[in-house]
């Protein structure tokens, strides 16, 4: 059975530096993977996805994630946060090939930007 | 473009009312699903839709249920509601041919159940 861990239920940074949010998955298959953000009161937007072609993948907004086998994990990075990047950030997992039919959702990760 | 369009946003209920979340989308969306987000728990599936009249259950499906007769409409019916139906609910849509696995969400309604 597929599931995904994040594992930092918060994450800190100031303006500027850098972001790690992580995410590891268990999967029976060839994964795909997704990230997605939420701001406050809004639905989701994807970010990125991973659907095994290039293991470092480009998304939106500066962010960039990169699917390592060996570690079972997608960690999202981005060089330098910006306030506007405070949000909540779910990992997404889904094992059954192009059909995407059982996505897994991570607990979500809150990044808070201070000034 | 409207995308994914849920009401109401906000909803206050008493145990046992019923009531229903509307959705609806202008993507032409054939696949069309219901999720809860509960703190901690990430958003869980409730039921799904591959088009217009069929639909089929998620991880979370009692208590609640779901009829699609038009491609862009998917309501979700709480017949009987429990204070354990108080969450956040999300709609979500995708295309079934030429399908990306990319969800596009709505605004999500806020009910609470007292």
């Amino acid at each position: 059975a597929q599931s995904v861990t994040q594992l930092d239920s918060h994450v800190s940074v100031s303006e500027g530096t850098p972001v790690l949010l992580r995410c590891n998955y268990s999967s029976s298959y060839s994964p795909s993977l997704f990230w997605y953000v939420q701001h406050p009161n809004k639905g989701l937007q994807l970010l990125l996805k991973y659907t095994s072609a290039a293991t470092l993948v480009k998304g939106i907004n500066g962010f960039e994630a990169e699917f390592k086998k060996s570690e079972t994990s997608f960690h999202l990075t981005k060089p330098s946060a910006h306030m506007s990047d405070a949000a909540e950030y779910f990992c997404v997992v889904s094992d059954d090939g192009t059909g995407f039919q059982k996505l897994v959702f991570g607990t979500g990760t809150r990044l808070l930007v201070s000034p | 473009n409207a995308g994914v369009t849920q009401t109401p946003k906000f909803q206050v209920l008493k145990t046992g009312q019923s009531m229903t979340l509307q959705c609806a989308q202008d993507m032409n969306h054939e696949y069309m699903s219901w999720y809860r987000q509960d703190p901690g728990m990430g958003l869980r599936l409730i039921h799904y839709s591959v088009g217009a009249g069929i639909t089929d259950q998620g991880e979370v499906p009692n208590g609640y249920n779901v009829s699609r007769s038009t491609t862009e409409d998917f309501p979700l019916r709480l017949l009987s509601a429990a204070p354990s139906q108080t969450s956040v609910y999300f709609c979500a849509s995708r295309r079934v041919d030429g399908n990306t696995g990319e969800l596009f969400f709505g605004e999500g309604s806020r009910l609470t159940v007292l």
